[in-house]
């Protein structure tokens, strides 16, 4: 079965430190890989993406994730937060041939505190 | 403006009315989506659509309708509102095979 799932539902940090949200998922085709961020009350908006090549792709406000598809992982990184990353990530997979449709995981809560 | 809108933001209705939510994109992506988030459950997929004329499935459709004559647009009716139905309602679109670009949401509340 395909799936995608994010075990940490909240993950306390404090400013400055850095902080590793995670993401697998289960899948027998190849997959496209995306990790969205929701501020509160708003919609989601893209952070970063897999779709092909280098394994390490760099998003906006310095968060990173690799591809590890031996681990069917895409883990999200960011060496040094802040106040501001405050938010609910959600991590998100394409797997081909099955219509174009994102599936999201459960998302983390991430809290940045002083 | 260049986007994705939705309307309304905020929908207050009773058990067993009908109600539509509005989706208008004007990138001309040929996929759009409706999602529903709820606590604990992340966004699941109500219905998608590939082209005009062209709608599926998600992983929650029941008790929900979608039409889409135009590209632009995706409309989602609740046929007869249930309380289960209260929750926060993503309209999407996008390519082939890249991300897609969510609207602001719908607050829905079925009292």
């Amino acid at each position: 079965a395909q799936s995608v799932t994010q075990l940490d539902s909240q993950v306390p940090v404090f400013e400055e430190a850095p902080v590793e949200l995670r993401c697998n998922y289960s899948s027998s085709v190849s997959v496209y890989l995306f990790w969205y961020v929701q501020y509160p009350n708003q919609g989601l908006q893209l952070l970063l993406k897999y779709l092909s090549g280098s394994t390490l792709v760099k998003g906006i406000n310095g968060f990173e994730a690799e591809f590890n598809k031996s681990q069917t992982s895409f883990h999200l990184r960011k060496p040094s937060v802040h106040i501001s990353d405050t938010a609910e990530y959600f991590c998100a997979v394409i797997f081909t041939g099955g219509g174009n449709k994102l599936t999201f995981g459960t998302g983390t809560q991430l809290k940045v505190e002083l | 403006d260049a986007g994705i809108t939705q309307s309304p933001r905020y929908k207050i209705t009773e058990t067993g009315r009908q109600v539509t939510l509005m989706c208008h994109q004007t990138w001309s992506h040929s996929y759009m989506f409706w999602y529903r988030q709820d606590l604990g459950h992340g966004l699941r997929l109500i219905y998608y659509s590939a082209a005009a004329d062209i709608t599926d499935k998600g992983e929650v459709p029941d008790g929900y309708v979608v039409s889409r004559s135009k590209t632009e647009n995706f409309p989602l009716t609740l046929e007869s509102a249930t309380r289960s139905q209260t929750s926060v309602y993503f309209c999407a679109s996008g390519r082939q095979n890249t991300e897609a670009f969510f609207g602001q949401g719908t607050r829905l509340t079925v009292v």
